[in-house]
């Protein structure tokens, strides 16, 4: 079946590094998604990979292993602002997006 | 402004009632979707269409019917409301629907509804 997992939730201090893994089990792979939701708010796009290797946008990074269905999401330099839902999605053929049930994580001064 | 909107914020209703939610994206996206994001916070496709074209019919019950007049809007109707279907409902927009590149979500704000 289809599965992606990520921890529930996380918590970290404000200026720290963090790192969100995620798992995923589809029949197919066409690229992985990080996505950011605030409470009560729309997810944002973050990420986007689709090749093995890191891909770096200021202080967001994200890690892609296709061999081993595994992705990581880096945060530096952590801002309160950051506490938010981390929501990892794969496409797994044409166009269909398998959804994990986010991330929660509290960023603490 | 804003580049997909979706109205109303907040529905509150009665079991057995008949209400729609109405999407519009002004970024001149071919595609659109409607996903159901439930209180474990998975968010699930229900609907998807390409230019007014449905290509994405997921196992929703029958009572959910989409409607897109035209590709810059997309509708969901749904009939005969239930426990259930209480959720927050995230309408979304892409360029396209194909699988080269990012062809990166826009959501809406979504519309929370409570079905009493």
């Amino acid at each position: 079946g289809q599965n992606i997992d990520q921890p529930t939730e996380m918590t970290a201090t404000e200026g720290a590094i963090v790192q969100i893994n995620c798992t995923y089990q589809t029949s197919g792979f066409n690229g992985l998604f990080w996505y950011q939701q605030h409470a009560g708010e729309a997810p944002t796009f973050l990420s986007y990979n689709v090749l093995d290797g890191l891909e770096e946008k200021g202080r967001f990074s994200s890690f892609l292993s296709r061999s081993k269905g595994y992705s990581y999401l880096l945060l530096k330099e952590l801002q309160m602002k950051d506490s938010a839902s981390y929501l990892c999605a794969v496409r797994d053929g044409d166009y269909q997006l398998i959804w994990g049930a986010g991330t929660k994580l509290i960023i603490k001064p | 402004d804003t580049a997909v909107s979706q109205t109303p914020k907040y529905l509150v209703t009665q079991m057995g009632n008949d209400k729609s939610i109405k999407c519009e994206q002004n970024l001149g996206h071919d595609t659109m979707y409607w996903y159901k994001q439930d209180s474990k916070k998975f968010l699930k496709i229900m609907f998807s269409y390409n230019n007014k074209e449905l290509i994405i019919n997921e196992t929703v019950p029958n009572r959910f019917s989409p409607k897109s007049p035209d590709k810059a809007h997309l509708n969901l109707h749904i009939n005969s409301l239930e426990l259930g279907d209480s959720a927050v409902y995230f309408c979304a927009s892409s360029q396209r629907t194909g699988g080269d590149g990012a062809n990166v979500l826009t959501f809406g704000a979504g519309s929370r509804l409570t079905v009493l």
